[in-house]
């Protein structure tokens, strides 16, 4: 099955610097690759997401890049803000029509200190 | 309304105990879903139901029976749990488009259990 790895597990920036946290898949078929952001005493939220056909996607200081070959993909975040502290989880899953089966990384707890 | 409601946030319970996790979204989705998250660990899915049918059940021990009375409820019920299973509890719903896709994954805050 599919295995997701996650890095670094903690990471501390100072305002206004990037932030960038990689991941790597095992599955080859694994083809939809979102990016959740988790703050403190609420559950996981969307922040980016990115499918197999496309090779980077960004959103204002927010983007996702994905190596299909070297299986591996990364979120970088521009001008960081102390409201970007929080636990970014990875994912990876093979897009179907029924439910959505998501393979966590461990996530990263960013702290930006301003 | 929050779109994924969860109750209760914290729960504290004896290995000899029964209670319930309950989860409501009103988000019209036709998916929810049971997470466990545990420190230091990915999050693990452990159920599925899509239409109100399970549709996954991932070797989650028989001492977590899930519910899902309707598309817009779901339960959890706890018997005879171990320390173990202390962890913080999510709840996620998904929406199948028309054209097939399901998309991202709509959390609650969590039910925070403790077995002591």
């Amino acid at each position: 099955g599919e295995n997701v790895e996650q890095h670094p597990s903690t990471l501390s920036v100072q305002e206004g610097d990037s932030a960038v946290i990689k991941c790597t898949y095992s599955d080859s078929a694994s083809n939809y690759f979102p990016w959740y952001k988790q703050e403190l005493g609420k559950g996981p939220q969307l922040i980016i997401d990115i499918r197999s056909n496309v090779g980077e996607k960004k959103d204002q200081r927010i983007a996702v890049t994905l190596n299909k070959t070297a299986k591996h993909f990364s979120l970088h975040i521009t001008e960081t803000q102390p409201e970007d502290s929080a636990v970014y989880f990875c994912a990876a899953s093979i897009v179907n029509t029924g439910f959505q089966k998501l393979v966590f990384g461990t996530g990263t707890r960013l702290l930006v200190s301003p | 309304e929050t779109g994924v409601t969860q109750t209760p946030r914290h729960l504290v319970m004896g290995m000899t105990n029964k209670k319930s996790l309950k989860c409501e979204q009103h988000l019209g989705h036709n998916a929810m879903y049971w997470y466990k998250q545990s420190a230091k660990k990915p999050l693990e899915l452990m159920f599925v139901y899509s239409l109100e049918e399970r549709v996954e059940n991932n070797s989650v021990p028989s001492r977590f029976s899930p519910e899902c009375p309707n598309s817009s409820h779901l339960f959890l019920h706890l018997h005879t749990l171990q320390p173990e299973d202390s962890a913080l509890y999510l709840c996620a719903s998904s929406h199948k488009s028309g054209t097939g896709y399901t998309g991202e994954l709509f959390f609650g805050e969590g039910s925070r259990l403790t077995v002591l």
